[in-house]
Order: structure tokens, then C-alpha cells, then sequence
């Protein structure tokens, strides 16, 4: 079955440090994998994805994630982190299981407090 | 353009009654979808829509659970007797395809007495 873990359920880190956030991923066959935000009070917004091509995936407020097949990983990272970027991160993996691709399976989420 | 949204935005029921939640998708998306978000979880999934064919209905917890998108655009979440276990956000997304990017609402919260 499909599945997503983050490890991490809180990130601490300070302003203008690189921050990392980890997902780790079971697919059967080739993986689509997402990242989404939540701020509060308000519905997931899109990140990035990676669908096939290069591994280093470049989205929306300078993240960027990282897929690596041989750990099944997709972490996601940003070189310089800003406070506005606290929020709840989710990792999530599409099921093109017997549901066609039609499931998209997500972490439990990770909570990132980014200190001034 | 809009986005999706959602309504209500808060919804507060009592044990048994019915509650039916609105989604409105993007203009033009042909794929519509429903997860249920429990408080410090990640969303779950719970069904699927391309157009007004209900694709993928696996995710439904129960038969109180009900799902439908008449005429392929406004879709509407129905849960029958809600328990206090239906406590949850409810999230709609839409897309321009099936396996393309999803854009969520806003949420509908709702809370069972």
C-alpha cells in the first residue's frame, strides 16, 4: 500500500538558516509526490511536485524539494528561511493503485517554527 | 481567478442531525475532490468526481457519508445522523485534469455536540 511519513512532527529553526523538511515515501511503481502548506484558518496551498525529469524540484517561495529513489526520500528545503514561513507542511504521494491515480495519500504534517 | 471555495466555512450540529457541505471548484475544472482533515492530522481522502461521475467514492467512512456533483461543477458533501467522530475539516479541491495539480478551498470545520 501506499504511504507517506514525516518523520518530524515540529522543525525549529532560525531566520536565515536552510531549513529541511522530511518525507519519506511507499509506492508501488513510479511515485508522484507533492508538497503542499497550510497556514491557519486556511486551505492547503501547492508547493511543488515531482512527476519524472530532475531530481531537484524548484516551487512556489523559493522551496525546493529533492527527489532521491534510492531512499525513497523528497525532503523539502529552502536555503534561507524567513519567519513567515511557519506554517504546517504536508508530504503527500499520488495512489496509482487500483484507484487509477486518483488517491492522493498524505503525511501527517509537519509544523515549522521559523524564529526570528 | 477564484479559487475553490467552500461554505460554510463553520458548521456546529448536533448528534443525529443531517449537514450538507458546498464546494464550488475553478471554472473549467473537470476533476473535483472531498478529504476529511482531523484535527492534527493530514487530510484523508474520501472521494472523487471527474465531472459528474463519482469515480472513486473508497475513501467514504460510511454510508452516511454522500457524495454528488449533478451537473459536473458545485459538488455537495452530505453526512445523514452525524456522530461526534464526523468532527473534522472537511476539504474540497478541484483540478483541471484528473491526475493534475490540486487547488484546495478553504475548509468547512465542523463540529458534532
Amino acid at each position: 500500500a501506499q504511504s507517506v511519513a514525516q518523520p518530524e512532527d515540529q522543525v525549529n529553526v532560525a531566520e536565515g538558516n536552510p531549513l529541511t523538511v522530511k518525507c519519506t515515501y511507499s509506492v508501488s511503481g513510479n511515485p508522484y509526490l507533492f508538497w503542499y502548506v497550510q497556514y491557519p484558518n486556511r486551505g492547503l496551498q501547492f508547493l511543488l511536485k515531482y512527476i519524472t525529469g530532475d531530481n531537484l524540484v524548484k516551487g512556489s517561495y523559493g522551496f525546493e524539494a529533492e527527489f532521491n529513489k534510492s531512499q525513497t526520500s523528497f525532503h523539502l528545503k529552502k536555503p534561507s528561511a524567513l519567519v513567515s514561513d511557519s506554517a504546517l507542511y504536508f508530504c503527500a504521494v499520488r495512489d496509482f493503485g487500483n484507484t487509477g491515480g486518483f488517491k492522493t495519500i498524505f503525511g501527517a504534517g509537519t509544523r515549522l517554527f521559523v524564529k526570528a | 481567478g477564484a479559487g475553490v471555495s467552500q461554505s460554510p466555512r463553520y458548521k456546529v450540529a448536533k448528534r443525529g442531525q443531517d449537514v450538507a457541505l458546498r464546494c464550488d471548484p475553478i471554472s473549467g475544472h473537470v476533476s473535483l475532490f472531498w478529504y476529511q482533515q482531523a484535527l492534527g492530522q493530514g487530510p484523508e481522502f474520501l472521494t472523487y468526481f471527474q465531472n459528474e461521475a463519482q469515480l472513486d467514492k473508497s475513501g467514504l467512512p460510511s454510508d452516511r457519508f454522500f457524495a454528488e456533483r449533478p451537473e459536473g461543477s458545485v459538488s455537495t458533501l452530505k453526512i445523514q445522523r452525524t456522530q461526534q467522530e464526523d468532527s473534522a475539516v472537511y476539504l474540497c479541491a478541484s483540478s483541471s485534469t484528473g491526475t493534475g495539480t490540486q487547488y484546495f478551498g478553504p475548509g468547512t470545520r465542523l463540529t458534532v455536540l
